[in-house]
């Protein structure tokens, strides 16, 4: 099975409310990141993490390798957050090669 | 099995040597993405395909160059590497013409280490 499953798979907010993203992993790992991406395939950085949580103006990201999840949190959601979210996991041991979550699609409404 | 095969894993080579990054998808999908990430952590597009056509073509440089055959396969290939080339490639693909909405299916990634 996967190793990272990632929940939802699609999720419409009102403007000015908020959610959570989750992946589970299968497999204990080391770090995880999180990305958005944009309309021409770019996906950009949002949260690294190797432990704890770190937070980014309106988003929250958390990371327990050994309850083997991360979250991802959007508060007071804009239009702008609208695209698709994916959570990337980098396995324990070996060399780094992340391992994809099936992404979230977020789609904020007026 | 339906998914993103990517060939090698790994590959470890030497300055100024030419390698060949192979991707194949059996999604049905038209989209394919090759990404460049590196010891930053970084996920950088560098190009993408629909249906065999380029339409994005990131700024990187000459001697990388993709090689798409239909629009299952999408190829790297880097001419004379270079140190800096040393990072995880990552093809994906996705159903339709690479929208924010849509979603991306991973390889498994290539590892490539210039010596």
């Amino acid at each position: 099975g996967d190793q990272v499953e990632q929940s939802p798979s699609a999720l419409s907010l009102h403007e000015g409310t908020g959610s959570a993203l989750r992946c589970n992993f299968t497999t204990t790992m080391r770090a995880v990141q999180w990305f958005r991406k944009n309309s021409r395939g770019s996906l950009i950085n949002l949260f690294y993490l190797a432990s704890g949580t770190k937070e980014n103006g309106r988003l929250k990201s958390a990371f327990d390798s050994k309850e083997r999840y991360s979250t991802l949190h959007i508060r007071d959601a804009q239009l702008e957050d609208s695209g698709t979210y994916f959570c990337a996991a980098e396995a324990a041991g070996g060399n780094y090669k992340p391992t994809f979550g099936k992404g979230t699609s977020l789609v904020v409404h007026p | 099995e339906t998914a993103v095969f990517q060939t090698p894993n790994y590959h470890v080579t030497q300055v100024g040597n030419e390698v060949s990054f192979n991707c194949k998808q059996t999604l049905g999908h038209d989209t394919m993405y090759w990404y460049k990430q590196d010891s930053k952590k970084l996920l950088k597009i560098m190009f993408s395909y629909n249906n065999k056509q380029l339409i994005v073509n990131e700024t990187v440089p000459r001697r990388f160059s993709p090689q798409s055959s239909d629009k299952a396969h999408l190829n790297l290939r880097i001419k004379s590497v270079e140190p800096e080339d040393s990072a995880v490639y990552l093809c994906a693909s996705s159903f339709g013409t690479g929208g924010a909405a849509e979603t991306l299916y991973f390889g498994s990634g290539t590892r490539l280490t210039v010596l």
